[in-house]
């Protein structure tokens, strides 16, 4: 049972390139969240899926884009990608709204 | 905006030792979760808190939600190696999507 699998675990980008972030769940989730962690920033929203064929905003979706291509996978485009997004970044599920999420093992992304 | 503060940041201790993390936030949360989460992965759920006052064990690992759903505690006893890691608060009201706290990032030595 693979959970949640995130590709790829490392990515560097120069800035203004452009990257798409996969993520996968095996486990039937309804809902499908991605959150950066930041040093002593805890982990912060950026999109959120609450069912298939819907998103919404997070607390921090500025420069990102997402795609629920499926009930399966949720995806998580940089268009043209700053320093400030330098991060690591987290693919979640959960059954429900309050369900526990969870994660997959994180992209750690460096922008130069 | 809803924000939960953890307390302390960072702690080292022996091993054996027995030790107290804390999550609080002035909002209300239905519900508060402890996550731990160890280097190169993803969060993992520890417990799940619903109701006010309510306290759940796991081994060595005790977790309080307080009486007014805006705090909770977590308390471990024998402080093992393994303990290592950083542990993650993150309350939901209804409605609304979790919120994370910045952690506090335990170092247990041998």
């Amino acid at each position: 049972n693979a959970g949640v699998t995130q590709t790829p675990k490392f990515q560097v980008l120069k800035t203004g390139q452009s990257m798409t972030l996969q993520c996968a769940q095996d486990m039937n989730h309804n809902s499908m969240y991605w959150y950066r962690q930041d040093p002593g920033m805890g982990l912060r929203l950026i999109y959120y899926s609450a069912s298939e064929g819907t998103t919404d905003k997070g607390e921090v979706p500025n420069g990102y884009n997402v795609s629920r291509l499926n009930k399966r996978e949720f995806s998580l485009r940089l268009e043209s990608a700053a320093p400030s997004q330098t991060s690591v970044y987290f693919c979640a599920s959960s059954e429900t709204w309050e369900s526990p999420l969870h994660f997959g093992n994180g992209t750690r992304l460096t922008v130069t | 905006t809803q924000l939960l503060e953890q307390s302390p940041q960072f702690l080292s201790i022996q091993e054996g030792e027995n030790l107290t993390v804390y999550c609080n936030s002035s909002s209300v949360f239905s519900s508060l979760q402890w996550y731990r989460q160890e280097p190169g992965e993803g969060p993992v759920l520890l417990v799940t808190v619903v109701t006010g006052g309510e306290v759940k064990k796991l081994k060595r690992l005790t977790f309080q939600f307080g009486d007014a759903r805006k705090d909770s505690s977590l308390h471990i006893t024998a402080a093992q190696t393994g303990d290592t890691g950083l542990y993650l608060c993150a309350g939901v009201s209804y409605g609304q999507n979790f919120v994370f706290g910045p952690g506090t990032r335990l170092s247990v030595l041998p």
